[in-house]
């Protein structure tokens, strides 16, 4: 069966520095998706993306937030200056054909 | 008010129980409903999809849809200690082919052997 899957599994960083998430969502699946939940806390909206650019963000995407599709088959998420509140899963999700949504695994990311 | 509302239990009843799950929502534009279950540490898994009212059942699975009441139920039976896991509800608007799907705060079952 076809899946989401994400790279890093977890990882640790300093704060201030760059952090990128790698994930392929399942192949022809048009739309892609970045999740954050912080521990303890519910499943939060980052952004969506089609054709090759962003189609919704939320108040949380911010400036230190990017994403692409730098080669067609992964989706990246890169955050450019990291900080302790960045430390979360950070999940990222692919759409079928009725608008649910299929995630992977997740990325620990642990800010110190 | 929150746009998705859902109880965050913890829920504890014994194997075999029934199980009912439940959320409601104040966007009347949602028109589709999911259920994931999420285990600690890992990324949340489909279980059910559906767009209308009424009741669609799959397996152990029983979702139910009162648009009018803005509600929506996950229903488990014959619950396993292998269904202990947080329940998310999700839902998304009918516009817009990328509309991101909005999350209840989930609710942490327990089944007890």
């Amino acid at each position: 069966e076809p899946e989401v899957t994400q790279t890093p599994s977890h990882q640790v960083t300093q704060m201030g520095q760059e952090v990128i998430l790698r994930c392929v969502p399942i192949s022809n699946h048009l739309y892609f998706y970045w999740y954050r939940q912080i521990l303890g806390q519910k499943v939060e909206f980052l952004v969506s993306f089609y054709n090759n650019e962003i189609s919704e963000k939320s108040e949380i995407f911010d400036d230190q937030f990017s994403v692409e599709r730098p080669d067609g088959s992964n989706f990246t998420l890169k955050i450019r200056s990291t900080k302790l509140e960045d430390s979360a899963m950070y999940f990222c999700a692919s759409r079928g054909n009725n608008g649910e949504l299929f995630f992977g695994e997740g990325s620990r990311l642990t800010v110190l | 008010q929150k746009e998705v509302e859902q109880d965050p239990g913890p829920l504890s009843v014994p194997e075999g129980a029934i199980v009912s799950l439940n959320c409601t929502y104040s966007n009347s534009a949602f028109q589709y409903f999911m259920w994931y279950r999420q285990y600690s540490r890992k990324g949340p898994e489909l279980l059910m999809y559906t767009y209308s009212s009424g009741n669609k059942e799959d397996g152990r699975f029983t979702a139910q849809v009162d648009k009018s009441s803005k509600y929506i139920s996950l229903f488990i039976r014959d619950s396993q200690p292998s269904d202990s896991a947080t329940y998310l509800c999700a839902m998304r608007a009918n516009s817009g082919g990328y509309q991101k799907v909005t999350f209840g705060t989930g609710t942490k079952l327990q089944v007890i052997p």
